[in-house]
């Protein structure tokens, strides 16, 4: 099993549309909880981190359910720039990042 | 503010040669991390140094791959004798943690 799982997509959807992505992580011990997000050949940017009470930032959402090692993001109308894949993030303790595969997302118009 | 530099951006090299990148992490970040990117294996830690130290390199796929970090502005991943397999996308990442911020990466291609 990996450390840390996503479904891989892609997700088509529609500009304007509401998109959720999950990703469920093995160790309990984890202690940060980040998605980054990645451009065709470019490297990893963070996009944000992930707290225990839920976080958001303009028309994205993040979820962590530590009972459940579970971690979601939520992006309210879509826009074509969104189109990008999105990379589940988890820290341990010894500081180690876990990327997950990446969900691949494409906003059309 | 300067990011994360990593040189060359492009290298296309023949097998057998030695590959050396580099990697300038931003100022005052105490964590250095390498990681290689495929379409196959997706992004993989290959060694992480906190305060110029080398903590994990567990991820370095075999004796062909050494990372040096002599100071805290700089760090090497070097690849003697390099193969076609090490194709791939090499990032270089810094952190004042938890966050980390990547460099551009290197593009290597072994022919």
């Amino acid at each position: 099993r990996k450390e840390v799982e996503q479904d891989p997509g892609p997700f088509n959807v529609p500009e304007g549309a509401t998109v959720a992505f999950n990703c469920t992580y093995s160790n309990s011990a984890s202690q940060s909880f980040f998605w980054y997000r990645q451009d065709c050949r470019k490297e990893p940017k963070l996009l944000m981190s992930v707290y225990s009470s839920g976080n958001e930032d303009g028309r994205f959402t993040a979820q962590l359910n530590r009972a459940s090692q579970y971690i979601s993001l939520l992006i309210r109308d879509s826009k074509l720039s969104d189109s990008a894949t999105y990379l589940c993030v988890v820290r341990g303790n010894t500081g180690k990042l876990i990327f997950g595969q990446g969900t691949t997302l494409q906003v059309k118009p | 503010d300067a990011g994360v530099i990593q040189s060359p951006r492009h290298e296309v090299t023949e097998m057998g040669q030695e590959v050396t990148l580099r990697c300038k992490p931003i100022s005052g970040h105490n964590s250095l991390f390498w990681y290689r990117q495929t379409m196959m294996r997706g992004l993989e830690l290959l060694i992480y140094f906190n305060n110029n130290v080398p903590i994990d390199d567990s991820g370095m796929p075999e004796d062909r791959f050494s990372a040096k970090m002599p100071n805290a502005s700089f760090s090497t991943l070097k690849i003697q004798p390099s193969e076609p397999r090490d194709s791939a996308v090499y990032f270089c990442a810094s952190s004042s943690p938890p966050e980390q911020y990547f460099g551009p990466g290197t593009r290597l291609t072994v022919t």
